[in-house]
């Protein structure tokens, strides 16, 4: 079946401008991560969805980074004024629902370079 | 908080040899630890978790891992490893705060010699 779709894959932006990056989870799946991955470096949890509702937002390192997923499947990370601090690779993961013993899927997630 | 540490930052190994990529962690109650593999250029592919149970956790591609208590260790094994396997390694361990996150290594590149 269909695994994680994440787009763009590849976005560029000059500093200063917003960004929106798509996941769009495995069918069914309830559960919906975003994580940071910068060059060399393991992922870093940035925000948690439980359906539509946001439930953990701790790891977005500021208030220019905004996450939604309105209708529970679809979702967005919108960085606003990006920095250059911004670039970094954004992987999106979902889970079904269950317990903590579900494996997270990724998607091959977008890579955002802030000129 | 959770976390895990991989303590080196590249694996060479011939092919055919043993592969080893190594594990520690620190948590408070019970660890559940999760193996994953990433290509270049691609996400996060799971290989194989522990949870509970018996602590020789068998995988993905013929890798397994060997949860080891005392050690606090989750150290990663193929018997012999394969040019294929050459790619970054990524042990993890859930966070705590009930939202099933994970906390990640800094990851450990394999590179599998012809």
């Amino acid at each position: 079946g269909a695994g994680v779709s994440q787009s763009p894959r590849y976005k560029v932006a000059k500093r200063g401008q917003d960004v929106a990056l798509r996941c769009d989870p495995i069918s069914g799946h309830v559960s919906l991560f975003w994580y940071q991955q910068a060059l060399g470096q393991g992922p870093e949890f940035l925000t948690y969805f439980q359906n539509e509702a946001q439930l953990d937002k701790s790891g977005l390192p500021s208030d220019r980074f905004f996450a939604e997923r309105p209708e529970g499947s679809v979702s967005t990370l919108k960085i606003q004024r990006t920095q250059q601090e911004d670039s970094a690779v954004y992987l999106c993961a979902s889970s079904p629902q269950g317990g903590s013993n579900q494996p997270q899927h990724f998607g091959d997630g977008t890579r955002l370079s802030i000129l | 908080a959770q976390s895990v540490a991989q303590p080196e930052d590249q694996v060479n190994v011939a092919e055919g040899n043993p592969l080893t990529v190594k594990c520690t962690y620190s948590v408070s109650g019970n660890p559940y630890l999760f193996w994953y593999v990433q290509y270049p250029n691609r996400g996060l592919q799971f290989l194989l978790k522990y949870i509970t149970g018996d602590n020789l956790v068998k995988g993905s591609y013929g890798f397994e891992a060997e949860f080891n208590k005392s050690q606090t260790s989750f150290h990663l094994k193929k018997p012999s490893a394969l040019v294929s396997d050459s790619a970054l390694y990524f042990c993890a361990v859930r966070d705590i705060g009930g939202n099933n996150r994970l906390a990640f290594g800094k990851g450990n590149q394999v590179v599998v010699i012809p």
